[in-house]
This record gives C-alpha cells, structure tokens and sequence, in this order.
C-alpha cells in the first residue's frame, strides 16, 4: 500500500540554523516525489519534485532534497532558515500510473525562533 | 505559469443550504482536478478526483451525493456541498495536474464555515 510518513511534527529551529526535514515513503511503483510549503490558511505552493535523474533536487527559496531509493527517503534541506520558512511542509508521492494522484505525509510544522 | 485559483476563498453559510466551490486553472488545461479537504492542523485527505467530461472518483468513505463535483471544461472544475451541515465545516483544497509537468498545482483553498 502507498503510504508517507513524515516522522516529525513539528520542529523549532533558530533562525540561520540549518533544517532537515524527513519523509518517508511506500509505493509500489516508480514514485514521483514532491515538497510542497503551506502557510496558514493558504493552499499549497510545490517547493520541489523529483521523478528521475540526478538524485539531489534543487527547488525554490533555497531548498534542496535529496532522494534515496535504498532508504525510501525524500528528505527536505535548507542550510540557513529564515523566519519567514515558518509553515506547514508536506511530503507527497505520486505516480503516472495512478493516474497522479498524490498521497500526501501528514505534514510537519516548522518554528523559527529570531 | 501553472495558476490555479478557487472561488471563493471563504463562505459561510446556514445548516441546509448548498455551497458551490470552483476550482481553476487559469493558465494551462487540466483534465484530471483533484479536491481535497484539511481539517485543522492535519494533511490533506483525497476526496474525490475529477476527470474532465467524466464521472469523478470518489475516495473511500466520500458520500457522491453530498459531495457534488462536475468538470466540464478543462479549465474549470466546481466542488457543491449539498445540505451543509456544521460537520461539513472545513479547508476545501483543489489541485490542477499539469500534464506536461505531471505536477499538481494547488489552489489556495475555500474556508467554509457551516453555521
């Protein structure tokens, strides 16, 4: 069964640390893999996706995640927060095959302390 | 590029009544529409998917009639709560699949409050 599992709720982070932010997935297929950033009350904005080649993605605002097939693992990197990288990040996978429809994490919260 | 917009962004409305909710996408042709609802501080839970000229798909435990969702162009896609009640309450999110990207765009979401 497909399923993402984002291990950690919630996370607090000093401004200028570094973030890791972990996901997990099961599938069966070739997955495709995304992050997507949500702030409160907005819909969701797509930080990166990977579906094939080169294993570390490169996405918006200074993110990267880097894809590990061994470790089904998608795992989101920043290496300077800002306090303005407050929201909701959600892990998602999907697959042509399903007709692209996404299974998302639960989500994890991030809290950036001045 | 990859814009997708709902209307309207909030309602609030009585027990009973009908709520319509458009999903679109402003810039690209989508023929797969995905609605979606979030409770707070949760993910997103997979209502339905609407395939444009077609019958949606209904996730397990997602009541068809109470959840009304037509596509009939490929741009638009509209979500009716029918016979709201306060239950109903909640962050109705729908994405767009861009099919040349195979990549969910989302809009910003509909906050409907039940009274």
């Amino acid at each position: 069964a497909q399923s993402v599992t984002q291990p950690d709720i919630h996370i607090t982070v000093s401004e200028g640390a570094s973030l890791e932010l972990r996901c997990n997935y099961s599938y069966g297929a070739t997955p495709y893999l995304f992050w997507y950033v949500q702030s409160p009350g907005q819909g969701l904005q797509l930080l990166l996706k990977y579906f094939s080649g080169d294993t570390l993605v490169q996405g918006i605002k200074g993110f990267e995640a880097e894809f590990k097939r061994s470790q089904s693992s998608f795992n989101l990197r920043k290496p300077s927060v800002h306090w303005s990288d407050a929201a909701e990040y959600f892990c998602a996978v999907g697959a042509l095959a399903t007709g692209n429809q996404f299974y998302f994490g639960t989500g994890t919260s991030l809290t950036v302390i001045p | 590029g990859a814009v997708v917009s709902q209307h309207p962004s909030w309602v609030i409305c009585k027990s009973g009544t009908s709520v319509k909710i458009e999903c679109r996408s402003l810039d690209f042709q989508a023929t797969t529409m995905f609605w979606y609802r979030q409770f707070p501080k949760q993910s997103l839970m997979l209502m339905a998917t609407s395939n444009e000229g077609s019958k949606a798909t209904y996730e397990q435990g997602v009541e068809k009639d109470k959840f009304l969702i037509n596509h009939a162009s490929l741009t638009l896609s509209t979500l009716t709560v029918t016979s709201a009640h306060p239950e109903d309450s909640s962050f109705y999110i729908c994405s767009a699949r861009h099919a040349s990207t195979d990549t969910q765009y989302f809009g910003p979401g509909t906050r409907l409050t039940v009274l």
